[in-house]
């Protein structure tokens, strides 16, 4: 079964702290996806690749970056976390050209205070 | 811009009856649909895809229908159980076959009652 993992459940940052998001998939897909997941706004993408070194903004990028240097990794970066980054972010990976059958992880609920 | 509607209201079916979920979508002709479940606190998990050329597609107590006249799609559960209890998500593809992610519903949380 493919296995895409976050590396933390829960996080808890402060106010303009750095953070670092990482998300490792085990299948070797080319394309990796970042969203963030909120009450009532429904997945929202941040950011997405379909190779390494490469990335594309998605829907809502501001405020966040994100690194993918090695072809299973695909790092999200908060450079000064806000508040209103308080979320579910959940990572995806998917195979080839298109965008069918996402795998997700299973999320990272962090909460800037 | 793309628009994408499902129930917003949560959905109660009886146990055994079948469930039916709707997504609605304007703006946009997806070449294929996708239906995902997700489970509190958990990431979505994909159940089917549907093509534009498929009317309709099966798994198990699962269904989905595609019209693309209408932009809906119809997702049914059959014999329902307790089990079945979750938030589905229907997500398109918006990029035009490229790699560019899904858009996603907001999602209809089911409810199967025993």
């Amino acid at each position: 079964d493919v296995k895409v993992t976050q590396s933390s459940r829960y996080l808890v940052k402060r106010t303009g702290e750095k953070v670092f998001l990482e998300c490792v998939q085990d299948m070797d897909h080319e394309n990796m996806f970042w969203y963030r997941q909120d009450p009532g706004l429904g997945l929202r993408l941040i950011y997405f690749s379909y190779d390494v070194k490469m990335k594309e903004k998605g829907d809502i990028p501001e405020g966040y970056s994100v690194s993918r240097e090695k072809k299973e990794r695909f790092s999200l970066i908060l450079e000064s976390a806000s508040t209103n980054q308080t979320s579910m972010y959940l990572c995806a990976s998917s195979w080839g050209v298109g965008n069918e059958k996402l795998f997700f992880g299973s999320g990272t609920q962090l909460s800037v205070l | 811009s793309q628009k994408i509607e499902q129930n917003s209201e949560a959905l109660n079916i009886q146990e055994g009856k079948t469930a039916t979920l709707t997504c609605n979508y304007t703006n946009y002709s997806p070449a294929y649909l996708q239906w995902y479940r997700q489970d509190p606190g958990r990431g979505p998990v994909f159940l089917l895809l549907i093509r534009e050329n498929e009317k309709e597609k099966r798994k198990e107590r699962l269904k989905v229908t595609f019209d693309t006249t209408l932009k809906q799609s119809l997702f049914h559960i059959t014999a329902s159980q307790p089990a079945d209890s979750a938030t589905y998500l229907c997500a398109l593809d918006v990029s035009g076959g490229g790699a560019d992610g899904l858009t996603f519903g907001k999602g209809t949380h089911l409810i199967i009652q025993p």
